[in-house]
């Protein structure tokens, strides 16, 4: 069964850092991009970033460029997101998910998504 | 960005209704890539239509997508009780990936 699960989440004063993990099993990990997105109490979902299959590329929304850092262990199948500099606006649940890119002819950061983790919470709160 | 819009905020039908939701994009959608969500409450969303109009792995066929260029919509042929829920679109066509605000199905 093709799986994702995220852990690391937790509370954090403002200002502070945390790292998300994301274990995959079920499929090959590296023919895949992966992706953080987030979804602020009850607000609707927001893309935070992708990085390619190799790792050697990746990609971030501006609201989280230069304090977040996304990475993957390909013999690991984990994928991470060091977060750092953490304010109020970044409390959410964040979920991994598997990336589609639908051609080859496409860049890795064209892609649907089409296996999600349940989430991992994060609060930032003093 | 692209800006996704979708509507109406909530539809309020009974089961075994027709749901028909709207996501329009700011500019057009290079190939069509346009994906929709369903999200329960706690849950994580679910992948149902990719590439506009193919539905995803398991999808019952009462869903289906259409439309092209700037305007998409979802139709569920005939709302089951699990259908109750929030959607969202997605584009892929364009850097960065955005989301639609989201259209909720509730029960009348």
């Amino acid at each position: 069964e093709v799986q994702l699960l995220e852990s690391g989440g937790g509370l954090v004063q403002p200002g502070g850092s945390l790292r998300l993990s994301c274990e995959g099993s079920g499929f090959i990990f590296f023919n895949y991009a992966m992706s953080w997105v987030r979804q602020a109490p009850g607000k609707g979902l927001e893309w935070v970033s992708v990085i390619s299959g190799s790792g050697g590329s990746t990609f971030y929304a501006d609201s989280v460029k230069g304090r977040f850092t996304i990475s993957r262990d390909n013999s690991m199948q984990t994928l991470s997101l060091q977060m750092n500099s953490l304010g109020a606006a970044d409390t959410a649940v964040y979920y991994c998910a598997r990336g589609v890119i639908p051609s080859d002819l496409d860049p890795y950061y064209y892609y649907y998504m089409d296996v999600w983790g349940k989430g991992t919470t994060v609060t930032v709160s003093s | 960005e692209i800006v996704l819009t979708q509507s109406p905020g909530t539809l309020s039908l009974s089961p075994g209704e027709r749901a028909t939701l709207s996501c329009r994009a700011s500019q057009s959608l290079t190939s069509n890539y346009l994906a929709w969500y369903q999200q329960k409450p706690g849950q994580a969303p679910r992948l149902l239509i990719y590439g506009a109009s193919t539905r995803a792995t398991g999808i019952p066929d009462r869903f289906s997508g259409s439309g092209s260029g700037t305007d998409f919509t979802l139709t569920i042929r005939s709302l089951e009780p699990e259908d109750f829920a929030l959607y969202y679109c997605q584009q892929y066509g364009g850097s960065p990936l955005t989301f639609g605000g989201g259209t909720k199905v509730e029960i009348k």
